[in-house]
């Protein structure tokens, strides 16, 4: 499977505690992205990556919150004491990002990972 | 800032009629890019169409159509011959600055519910 990859797939967790996910992008996809659903809404940014470099942090996202892509490769998005209002779907997505290629690619979507904070 | 409007929360409409969704867009950038995804129930999202903001043709991807309307500032999606199939969410996205070295995140709206009619 050459496609975005994210574990897990769901995640049940008590309010108060840590989590991390783990996004596999399309191997060269140099750009990577976080986003936040929840029920009925659009996808909702958080993060992205351009290799290891975080380029842009969303205001929206807590101190609680922190992700990571050492070595341009995966990426792990953690949340710290965990909260109700954390419940959403995290969806993870890469693009690539070539010098001279026509402007703008998409970026593809992995399965994402649900997550219920109980 | 940017911004994407998607005023139709929900759409029905009766099988091999074609289909309009409404986007507008807000951005100050004169580079930008325009998307459409779907999103199935299912959950994965899908991408569908790109349009660059100085595409001198409305772009085409078999049934999908993107009527690129740069002074109104719209990118409404067309969807022909509609499919029982194509009842999913549908999210326009933005991006600004789509050079390689510009770091601009996708921002989406928030999604119009198509249903097909048999």
């Amino acid at each position: 499977d050459t496609g975005v990859s994210q574990n897990p797939r769901h995640k049940i967790t008590k309010r108060g505690q840590n989590v991390t996910f783990r996004c596999d992008p399309i191997s060269e996809h140099n750009r990577l992205y976080w986003y936040r659903q929840t029920l009925g809404q659009g996808p909702e940014f958080l993060t992205y990556f351009q290799n290891e470099a975080q380029l842009e942090k969303s205001r929206l996202l807590s101190d609680r919150f922190s992700a990571e892509r050492p070595k341009g490769s995966f990426s792990t998005l953690e949340i710290q004491r965990t909260e109700q209002g954390d419940s959403a779907m995290y969806l993870c997505a890469s693009s690539l990002r070539r010098v001279g290629a026509p402007m703008g690619t998409e970026a593809f979507f992995g399965q994402g990972t649900r997550l219920t904070v109980v | 800032a940017q911004k994407i409007t998607q005023t139709q929360p929900g759409m029905f409409v009766q099988e091999k009629e074609a289909v309009t969704l409404d986007c507008t867009y807000d951005t100050s950038d004169q580079s930008y890019g325009l998307f459409w995804y779907k999103q199935p129930s299912s959950g994965e999202m899908i991408f569908l169409i790109y349009q660059g903001s100085y595409d001198e043709q409305n772009a085409t991807e078999g049934r999908y159509s993107l009527n690129f309307q740069k002074a109104r500032k719209s990118a409404n999606l067309v969807i022909s011959a509609s499919q029982l199939g194509d009842s999913a969410m549908y999210f326009c996205a933005m991006r600004e600055g789509v050079g390689y070295s510009s770091a601009s995140k996708i921002i989406f709206g928030s999604g119009t519910r198509l249903s097909i009619r048999p």
